[in-house]
């Protein structure tokens, strides 16, 4: 069975500060994870994915996750917050179910973004 | 854009009442995924597709249904529909329907029944 548990469900950061969205998992397998972001009324959209190759992966706009086996974790990351980053925010972990696959997705952390 | 189309965008019906959602997946997806998203259960996995049969099961109630046709577009039957049920519906695809693989997801269908 998998598990993704996200740490924070609301992160407020005044723009131009670092973002820091925190996600822990657990699984039986070696995990794929990935990071989705919701904007407001809108799809969810891939950020990044890790699937067992190089430990720290950059995504789209900026961010960036790192694979930490040893803490089991899968933190979110980006430099530089702009205003246009505050939406929802979700950590997934994929493994195999039944014959298939089975995406568990986490509650989810809210972006704030301030001037 | 994802290159996942999800059919209607809104649909409001009443108690009781079915609906279809309808879902095109992206070119050259084989697999594709259902989801439900509402306040309370967060991101619930339905079902799931590949190439026309069902690979994997979820949180799905026995008054849903989904199917894969031959042109990989897939449907969600919702039946005896309860105020419970209204949420957003999304659909995704992928490639192949592995782990290691990403899933696109649609715009989703926002269900509201009164």
């Amino acid at each position: 069975a998998q598990s993704v548990t996200q740490l924070d469900s609301h992160v407020s950061v005044s723009e131009g500060t670092p973002v820091l969205l925190r996600c822990n998992y657990s699984s039986s397998y070696s995990p794929s994870l990935f990071w989705y972001v919701q904007h407001p009324n809108k799809g969810l959209q891939l950020l990044l994915k890790y699937t067992s190759a190089a430990t720290l992966v950059k995504g789209i706009n900026g961010f960036e996750a790192e694979f930490k086996k040893s803490e089991t974790s899968f933190h979110l990351t980006k430099p530089s917050a702009h205003m246009s980053d505050a939406a929802e925010y979700f950590c997934v972990v994929s493994a195999p179910t039944g014959g298939g696959n089975k995406l568990t997705f986490g509650t989810g952390t809210q972006l704030k973004v301030e001037l | 854009d994802s290159g996942v189309t999800q059919t209607p965008k809104h649909l409001i019906t009443a108690t009781g009442q079915r609906v279809t959602l309808r879902c095109s997946p992206r070119s050259g997806d084989l697999s594709v995924y259902w989801y439900q998203q509402s306040l309370d259960q967060g991101l619930q996995f339905l079902i799931q597709y590949y190439n026309g049969e069902e690979r994997a099961k979820g949180n799905i109630l026995e008054r849903f249904s989904a199917q894969q046709f031959p042109d990989l577009h897939s449907e969600l039957n919702l039946s005896s529909l309860e105020l419970g049920d209204s949420a957003l519906y999304f659909c995704a695809s992928s490639v192949v329907g592995t782990a290691n693989t990403e899933a696109f997801f649609g715009q989703g269908t926002r269900l509201t029944v009164v």
